[in-house]
């Protein structure tokens, strides 16, 4: 059973283009969360989605972020006019449950490493 | 505001010398605390999850135990190959708040 998936794991871009970052859950997971991590900072939480809905969108930031989970194919996180500031581990997770379910674990990908030039 | 606060931010170890980490937590409402490993350049990776005060899991050499505020990660006679960043999560609800986590070595 694979597990999450994440690609690139790495991508460099100059400021003001666009980062996609992809993320395919494990099988049989239907919950994604993406968070990022700081150089030397812990893991914070962006975004949380469900197949073709946003459930929690509280820990992105306002402008040139966004996220999707449509119904066929990966979640994918988008940076637009990527800043230095945006260089980061990006982290996907995937539950096969999530809300208040209160045994849900999540499984996290490998993540993409995102170098801002 | 879920917080979460681990401690100590490094630790360095003999092979077979035993210790403990901390994970000291403020949360509304706690749905789950969790220990995670992350070793260098990886996501990652789940190690337990405790959900009540008093409950306590083992694997291997490891074992994590929680109260009302805080988690310990006991590592007992730990190898070479338990080097790595040791993450704490809590949540209330869907969202994991992280520590900013233990960076263990462990020396042969």
């Amino acid at each position: 059973n694979a597990g999450v998936m994440q690609n690139p794991r790495h991508l460099v871009r100059r400021r003001g283009q666009e980062a996609r970052l992809r993320c395919s859950p494990m099988k049989g997971h239907s919950h994604v969360y993406w968070y990022r991590q700081l150089p030397e900072e812990g893991l914070k939480f962006m975004v949380y989605l469900q197949k073709e809905n946003i459930i929690d969108e509280s820990g992105m930031p306002k402008e040139r972020f966004s996220a999707e989970f449509p119904k066929e194919g990966p979640s994918i996180l988008r940076i637009q006019q990527v800043v230095r500031g945006d260089s980061a581990a990006y982290f996907c997770a995937s539950s096969p449950r999530g809300g208040a379910d209160v045994s849900t674990i999540q499984y996290f990908g490998a993540g993409t490493r995102l170098s801002v030039l | 505001e879920d917080q979460v606060t681990q401690s100590p931010e490094a630790l360095r170890l003999q092979e077979g010398e035993s210790s403990s980490l901390n994970c000291s937590y403020t949360v509304s409402g706690l749905r789950g605390l969790f220990w995670y490993r992350q070793d260098p350049g990886k996501g990652p990776e789940f190690l337990f999850t405790l959900y009540s005060a008093g409950e306590e899991k083992e694997k291997e050499r490891l074992k994590a135990t929680l109260t009302k505020k805080e988690s310990f990660l006991h590592i007992t006679a730990p190898k070479p190959e338990d080097s790595a960043t040791y993450l704490c999560a809590v949540t209330s609800g869907s969202r994991l708040t992280f520590g900013e986590g233990t960076q263990l070595t462990v020396n042969p």
